[in-house]
């Protein structure tokens, strides 16, 4: 079974340029999250998808960012414009809904802001 | 609010040795607690769980015990091996729709 797909792994972009990250999470997984990992800290919830309803939506920059789970099930984060700050790594996470507890977690988009 | 300390990295170890990561927490509540493990290069995983107390989450050798009375939650790992190097991370659950609140990471490094 194929696991969360994240593209790119990689994104460089001058500041106050907009950037796009795309998650694909697991077959049949409802749950979809999106979190942001500062260099050397732990994982911080941006946003959750329950299907196509973003259900816990309070960590995330609304002036700047922004997201989307139209069929609910691919799903889109966007920055724009991108700050020197937003450098870090994004996370993307699925679970089933069964058992909310355990998420799968995709590789990443390592994003660099110059 | 909720959080979770967990010791600094890196740990740095010989291969066979016995590896402890210290994490302690706090919560509103009954936490499910949780390790997860960062390989280079890849995605966290779910290396092992405890939703009540006294429960013991184990895996791949490492095990971790909910620990209420000392609200903490340490992993332990008898022999390690060059394959665990990678960083951990230890987080809780309050949420029922399973939001995480993680640790900063541990980095442990395994030399052979």
């Amino acid at each position: 079974e194929a696991g969360v797909v994240q593209s790119p792994r990689y994104k460089i972009i001058e500041k106050k340029q907009p950037v796009a990250f795309w998650c694909n999470p697991i077959s049949g997984h409802n749950t979809l999250y999106w979190y942001l990992q500062n260099l050397g800290q732990g994982p911080e919830l941006l946003i959750r998808y329950e299907n196509e309803e973003a259900v816990d939506d309070s960590q995330l920059p609304k002036d700047r960012f922004s997201a989307e789970r139209l069929k609910g099930v691919d799903s889109t984060l966007k920055i724009q414009p991108a700050e020197l700050g937003d450098s870090a790594v994004y996370l993307c996470a699925s679970s089933p809904g069964t058992d909310t507890d355990t998420q799968y977690f995709g590789p990443g988009t390592r994003l660099t802001v110059l | 609010g909720d959080s979770v300390t967990q010791m600094e990295g890196p740990v740095t170890l010989s291969e066979e040795a016995f590896l402890t990561i210290n994490c302690t927490y706090t919560a509103t509540g009954y936490p499910s607690l949780f390790w997860y493990v960062q390989y280079p290069g890849e995605g966290l995983q779910l290396l092992l769980k405890a939703t009540k107390a006294d429960d013991k989450g184990s895996n791949k050798g490492f095990e971790a015990t909910y620990r209420k009375e000392t609200t903490s939650f340490h992993l332990e790992k008898g022999s390690v091996q060059v394959s665990d190097s990678a960083v951990y991370f230890c987080a809780l659950s309050t949420d029922s729709w399973g939001k995480l609140q993680f640790g900063a990471g541990t980095q442990v490094v395994v030399t052979p």
